[in-house]
């Protein structure tokens, strides 16, 4: 079974400072992972994604994310927020072993409030 | 090229009324999925439909009903409703692929009374 774990409900930051979400996950074989993020009334939009490869991922809107097998997580971070970076964010994996699941998982979403 | 398309984008029903949430993409995806959204809970699996002509059981299919009925339609059927499936429900297809991400719709927030 595949799971992941956002431990905050909530982070709140100051614009300017740098930014951390933070993920944890439980697969069973390799974890493709994927961040998404939601704004207000919204579906949710991709923001960057791991497969292979290097451990430090960049994607849209100067978000970035790392990769630790060891501990598995998946942090998403930024060095400088925006007062417009403020929305819910999603963690999920899919499991893509052989006889994993592709159906993807997604964590409980954590609300990011950056404060001006 | 409008992604993925959900109607209605709100609605209202008592108990016991049926509908039928419409999802359509036009990406040329193969799998499509539905979810319900509800604070604190973040997003669980309704129902999906890996390619055209298969549906599956996701973690709450109680009380809903699926139609594949082509390769860009989706629809998802509240037989019965009832309050607790108040929710904000999403649509999402993907290219198969397990590296592709998900492209989600705008949702329907539904009130059921």
């Amino acid at each position: 079974a595949q799971s992941v774990a956002q431990p905050e409900d909530q982070v709140n930051v100051a614009e300017g400072n740098p930014l951390t979400v933070k993920c944890t996950y439980s697969v069973s074989g390799n974890p493709y992972l994927f961040w998404y993020v939601q704004y207000p009334n919204r579906g949710l939009q991709f923001l960057l994604k791991y497969i292979t490869g290097d451990n430090l991922v960049k994607g849209s809107y100067g978000f970035e994310a790392e990769f630790n097998k060891s501990q598995t997580s998946f942090h998403l971070k930024k060095p400088s927020a925006l007062v417009s970076d403020s929305a819910l964010y999603f963690c999920a994996v899919r499991d893509m072993s052989p006889g994993g699941s592709y159906i993807p998982t997604f964590g409980r979403g954590t609300s990011l409030i950056v404060h001006p | 090229n409008a992604g993925v398309t959900q109607t209605p984008k709100f609605q209202v029903l008592k108990t016991g009324q049926s509908m039928t949430l419409q999802c359509a993409q036009d990406m040329n995806h193969n799998s499509m999925y539905w979810y319900r959204q509800d604070p604190g809970m973040g997003l669980r699996l309704i129902y999906y439909s890996a390619s055209e002509g298969t549906t599956d059981k996701g973690e709450v299919p109680n009380g809903y009903n699926v139609s594949r009925l082509n390769k860009r339609e989706f629809s998802l059927r509240l037989e019965s409703a009832a309050p607790s499936q108040t929710s904000v429900y999403f649509c999402a297809s993907i290219r198969q692929g397990g590296n592709q991400p998900q492209h989600f719709g705008d949702g329907t927030r539904l009130s059921i009374l």
